[in-house]
């Protein structure tokens, strides 16, 4: 079955820095891929999108591009700020109505 | 617009006691979806409906159920509370059609069973 894999976390950086969360899928055909954040004690947000390959999707500061041929959707930011601490998560749809699946997540912890 | 909502936001059961989450969404959305967050598991689905009428089991159905009672709401029971299913809860909506499938979240049930 389909199925998401994210680097574990935590992930420990400084105010600045860059940050990369990596992420590949299994999958049958062209899902639709997404990063949602959760910020302490909240509910999932929506970060960004990406409906097709070599698509990029983008959101305050964040971006990851649908590869392929690496089934890969890796989020970077290229400097990060104490208030984007939180828990990331990677998802792929293939069809409207059905569940999103999930990666386990990964935190992100930043220091000033 | 409110989105989805949730109730309660925490909850604290004894075991083989029962209660019902509510959800609610006021998105006009079709699909209706309950969650549950663990640590390192990620979001695991329990249940969903599709659309109005409609529902189906999801990767961890035991010891759920749920009920439609209409376009916008959409409630998730325990039977009989037990250590398990200590977690967060969470309900989301999306449309039933079109791309790209996103689903909106509401802000969870913190639910402790001892």
């Amino acid at each position: 079955g389909d199925s998401v894999t994210q680097m574990e976390g935590p992930v420990t950086l400084s105010e600045e820095a860059f940050l990369t969360i990596n992420c590949t899928y299994t999958a049958t055909g062209y899902p639709s891929l997404f990063w949602y954040v959760q910020y302490p004690g909240e509910g999932l947000q929506l970060l960004l999108k990406a409906t097709k390959a070599d698509d990029k999707g983008s959101n305050k500061g964040f971006e990851a591009t649908y590869r392929k041929e690496t089934t890969s959707f890796h989020l970077e930011k290229g400097s990060v700020q104490v208030s984007d601490s939180a828990v990331y998560f990677c998802a792929l749809s293939h069809q409207a109505g059905t569940a999103l699946i999930f990666g386990k997540g990964t935190t992100l912890s930043v220091s000033s | 617009n409110a989105g989805v909502t949730q109730t309660p936001k925490f909850q604290v059961l004894k075991t083989g006691q029962s209660m019902t989450l509510q959800c609610a969404q006021d998105m006009n959305h079709n699909s209706m979806y309950w969650y549950r967050q663990d640590p390192g598991m990620g979001l695991r689905l329990i249940y969903y409906s599709a659309s109005e009428g409609t529902t189906d089991k999801g990767e961890v159905p035991n010891g759920y159920n749920v009920s439609r009672l209409n376009k916008r709401e959409f409630s998730l029971r325990l039977e009989s509370a037990a250590p398990s299913q200590t977690s967060v809860y969470f309900c989301a909506s999306s449309e039933a059609q079109g791309s790209p499938y996103e689903q909106y979240f509401g802000p969870g049930t913190r639910l402790t069973v001892t």
